[in-house]
This record gives structure tokens, sequence and C-alpha cells, in this order.
């Protein structure tokens, strides 16, 4: 299946700093990427569609000042937290969707190793 | 309004036993449905899926069970392995939101069950 890398795997910030995660398709262009969210023991949700050289779409109550996504090539996907507080500590995860799947919308996403964000 | 539901947090299973995953979902335009894997730190690894035309779909020792009157899907294991310990999610989507406007990317999870075969 499709891979898809994402970096860093844990980061570490003090509150007021702004952190970039990166997602990486390898071997495959993907004109879309997704950002999902776990909170602990919780479910993971959909936070915003990047779309590859326009505006991302974000979901009803996520910020997009607040969550900056940048999809400026095929194969590179960065969510920005700008101005962390300890309440955004969470595990972020980016996804994309099999590309032998073509234009097959149902088919499955497949999700990099995300990345554990802790803000102190 | 959890639309996604595993009323199981944990589920304990003997090697070579059979385990069964069972979700939930309330919305009935959901017709698109998926089990992933994940371990700690990880992100979630895909399974197998169904589509709501079928009732089933194997997959070696995976196989997804759908029965779309109860809103109901299960996931069986068998045989279970000590590798197969980890937390299991559910997830659906609605054809709608997949064409127009999240394009396919729009999953609805459930809170997840985590599996533990021992030994």
């Amino acid at each position: 299946g499709a891979v898809v890398s994402q970096h860093p795997s844990w980061v570490i910030c003090k509150s007021g700093t702004s952190v970039k995660i990166e997602c990486r398709s390898l071997d495959f262009q993907a004109t879309t990427m997704f950002w999902y969210r776990q909170f602990p023991k919780q479910s993971l949700m959909l936070m915003a569609t990047s779309n590859e050289g326009s505006k991302a779409t974000y979901e009803q109550g996520v910020e997009k000042d607040k969550f900056l996504i940048n999809h400026a090539s095929l194969t590179l996907s960065t969510l920005t937290v700008t101005s962390a507080h300890p309440e955004d500590s969470s595990f972020y995860i980016c996804s994309a969707r099999d590309p032998l799947a073509g234009q097959a919308y149902n088919s499955p996403l497949h999700f990099g190793n995300g990345t554990r964000l802790t803000v102190t | 309004d959890q639309q996604v539901k595993q009323n199981s947090p944990s589920l304990s299973v003997q090697e070579g036993r059979i385990s069964i995953l069972n979700c939930d979902y309330t919305n009935s335009m959901f017709d698109y449905f998926l089990w992933y894997k994940k371990y700690p730190a990880e992100g979630p690894t895909f399974l197998i899926s169904i589509s709501s035309i079928k009732d089933k779909n194997e997959d070696g020792r995976f196989t997804v069970f759908l029965n779309k009157s109860a809103k109901h899907l299960s996931l069986h294991i068998v045989p279970s392995q000590p590798g197969d310990s980890a937390v299991y999610f559910c997830a659906a989507s609605e054809p709608e939101v997949r064409l127009w406007f999240h394009q396919g990317g729009k999953l609805i999870f459930g809170q997840g069950t985590e599996l533990s075969v021992k030994p």
C-alpha cells in the first residue's frame, strides 16, 4: 500500500511557540492529504483537507489561523501549529489515499506514523 | 453525537482463539466501512474494508461482517496471535461526503477497542 511519512515523530515546545509538522507521500503523488488529530483515549478526528496548489479546507471548529496548512508540492504537506498552547497537545496524523485506487473515493486512507505534540 | 461507537474499550483473548470486535453506527448514509489497527505512538494501519453492498469480506485471518439492518459491523480475527495485540478502530464514510466535500478523506472513527491476545 501507499507509504506516508511524517516528521517529527514527537516534539516538545513551550507555550506560545510554533511547531511545523511535515507529511510526505513516498513514491507517489498526493494532490490531497488529510490531517487528523487524536486526543488521549479518544477517536481520530479529521481537522482539515490539504489541497496541492490551493487553500486547505477545515472542519467545523478547527481554527484555520491556528493550524496553518501548506501543500506546496505533490509529495509534501505541512501543518504548522501557531502560538501553541497546552490544550493543543495531541497526536497529529496525516494521511493520503492509495494512488492505485485512482479516483475511487471509497478506498482506504493510509496514515503516517503521527506526531506527538506536547506543549509545556 | 458519536456516529460510530465501539462500546467495548478492551478485549482479552487467548492465543489461537477467535477475537470478535464490534462496532455500531447511527448514520444510515454510511456505505463504506473500514477497520484499522493502531499501536501506541504510531498511525493507524489499514486492515480491511467493506462496502454496504456486501455483508462479508474476508482477507486471510480477518473477516468483516456487516449487518445493515442492525447498523452493526464486526471484525473477526481467527486464529488470534499475540502480534494482533493493539487498538482497533472502526471507521465509516458516506458517499456524498466522499464525492463533493472531502474527496474521500473524512472518515468517522469509533473510540477504539484495545485487544490483548495472551500467549
